[in-house]
């Protein structure tokens, strides 16, 4: 069965400061990953995607993702944090098969301090 | 353009009390997701439609909720005799394609934040 592991629940920066976001999945296959960010009070913002290829990932607002199969993460980072930054992340694995639903972490929530 | 929309943005039930909630996709998507959210959690699923077809609703948590799409487009999420337990942000996603690709990003609305009492 499909399960993501964020084990960070709050994390903390400066403004300026680099961030990674952790991510740990669980897939028998080869997974399909994202990573959300979600403010309050709005929808779930795709920030980037896996499915194949390279592993390094661009995505928007200047953030990034690596893909690592053999130690199974997918972290999340930024380096320079703005205070526009400041929200919940979700990562999330896709499942292969059935309704391609969305399986989430936990979540990180990340505070930005000037 | 406009977005996935979901209404109301919040709803207060009495414990035994039925719950409506609607989800007005992004116009064209065939595909609409329900996820529910519980203070802390990520949002985890419970049904999936392509068109009017539900065609998964796994992870509905009991019989007395109640998903459909007749027309292929508006979704209602319907709870029954709702409990404490169900409180949480109910979540609806679309996205374009059928389904069976995974390069069709799902667009997220904002939700409805269900309160049982």
């Amino acid at each position: 069965a499909q399960s993501v592991t964020q084990p960070d629940i709050h994390i903390t920066v400066s403004e300026g400061a680099s961030l990674e976001l952790r991510c740990n999945y669980s897939y028998g296959a080869t997974p399909y990953l994202f990573w959300y960010v979600q403010s309050p009070g709005q929808g779930l913002q795709l920030l980037l995607k896996y499915f194949s290829g390279d592993t390094l990932v661009q995505g928007i607002k200047g953030f990034e993702a690596e893909f690592k199969r053999s130690q199974s993460s997918f972290n999340l980072r930024k380096p320079s944090v703005h205070w526009s930054d400041a929200a919940e992340y979700f990562c999330a694995v896709g499942a292969r098969t059935g309704a391609n639903n969305l399986f989430f972490g936990t979540g990180t929530r990340l505070t930005v301090i000037p | 353009g406009a977005g996935v929309s979901q209404s109301p943005r919040y709803k207060v039930a009495k414990r035994g009390q039925d719950v409506a909630l609607r989800c007005d996709p992004i116009s064209g998507h065939v595909s609409l997701f329900w996820y529910q959210q519980a203070l802390g959690q990520g949002p985890e699923f419970l049904t999936y439609f392509q068109n009017e077809a539900q065609l998964d609703k796994s992870g509905l948590p009991s019989d007395r909720f109640f998903a459909e799409r007749p027309e292929g487009s508006v979704s209602t999420l319907k709870i029954q005799r709702t409990q404490q337990e169900d409180s949480a942000v109910y979540l609806c996603a679309s996205s374009l394609g059928q389904g069976a690709t995974w390069h069709d990003e799902q667009y997220f609305g904002p939700g409805t934040r269900l309160t049982v009492t």
